[in-house]
């Protein structure tokens, strides 16, 4: 079946800094993929939609500066999220539908947890 | 534009019994409908879907889900669960012509021994 790799699983960083959060899908191409925030014991956020070769579409209250956002090929998308602070610690998840299926599938990524200290 | 609505933020129930988690959502567009597990620090799993045909859609480890379109809802249910079923349960909506699912709040099932 359809596999995406989020990596890294988790990560410390100092507040000011920038991190990068790489998700693959491993068997199959991914013209979009989708990027969310989850807040402890809170649903998934979509933050922004990644498409292949071009910009990212972002959700409103998103801001598109510190969540950078690049599909440089069909089975790579990065989230960058610059000069993190505090407030940015979550938990960030991306997905990727495999149209192979036919049947609607997503396949989600096992998450990254994100702390900023 | 599509919303979810998961009634319960958490379900106590003991281990062997039923349980049902409450779904409702809205939408002006045809939709289709999923639930989704996730285990602590893990992303989300595929638990069942309705895209069309049979109202009731069952998954692999004993939940099934029915979809009325009349009440709107698409609630999940498993006969018997067990200590394993503990986890946090996504209500989502997506429309057929979106490449966007919308989540509910979540629901999580505590298995009382």
């Amino acid at each position: 079946g359809a596999v995406v790799s989020q990596h890294p699983s988790w990560v410390i960083c100092k507040s000011g800094t920038s991190v990068k959060i790489e998700c693959r899908s491993l068997d199959f191409q991914a013209t979009t993929m989708f990027w969310y925030r989850q807040f402890p014991k809170q649903s998934l956020m979509l933050m922004a939609t990644s498409n292949e070769g071009s910009k990212a579409t972002y959700e409103q209250g998103v801001e598109k500066d510190k969540f950078l956002i690049n599909h440089a090929s069909l089975t790579l998308s990065t989230l960058t999220v610059t000069s993190a602070h505090p407030e940015d610690s979550s938990f960030y998840i991306c997905s990727a539908r495999d149209w192979r299926t036919g049947n609607y599938g997503y396949t989600f990524g096992s998450g990254t947890r994100l702390t900023v200290v | 534009a599509q919303s979810v609505t998961q009634l319960d933020s958490q379900v106590p129930v003991f281990e062997e019994a039923p349980v049902e988690l409450r779904c409702n959502y809205s939408s002006s567009v045809s939709v289709y409908l999923f639930w989704y597990v996730q285990y602590p620090n893990q992303g989300l799993q595929l638990l069942l879907k309705y895209l069309s045909g049979s109202t009731l859609v069952e998954s692999i480890n004993g939940f099934e889900a029915e979809f009325n379109k009349s009440q709107t809802s698409f609630h999940l249910r498993k006969p018997s669960v067990h200590i394993s079923d503990t986890a946090e349960y996504f209500c989502a909506v997506s429309g057929r012509t979106d490449d966007k699912i919308i989540f509910g709040k979540g629901t999580r099932l505590h298995i009382l021994p």
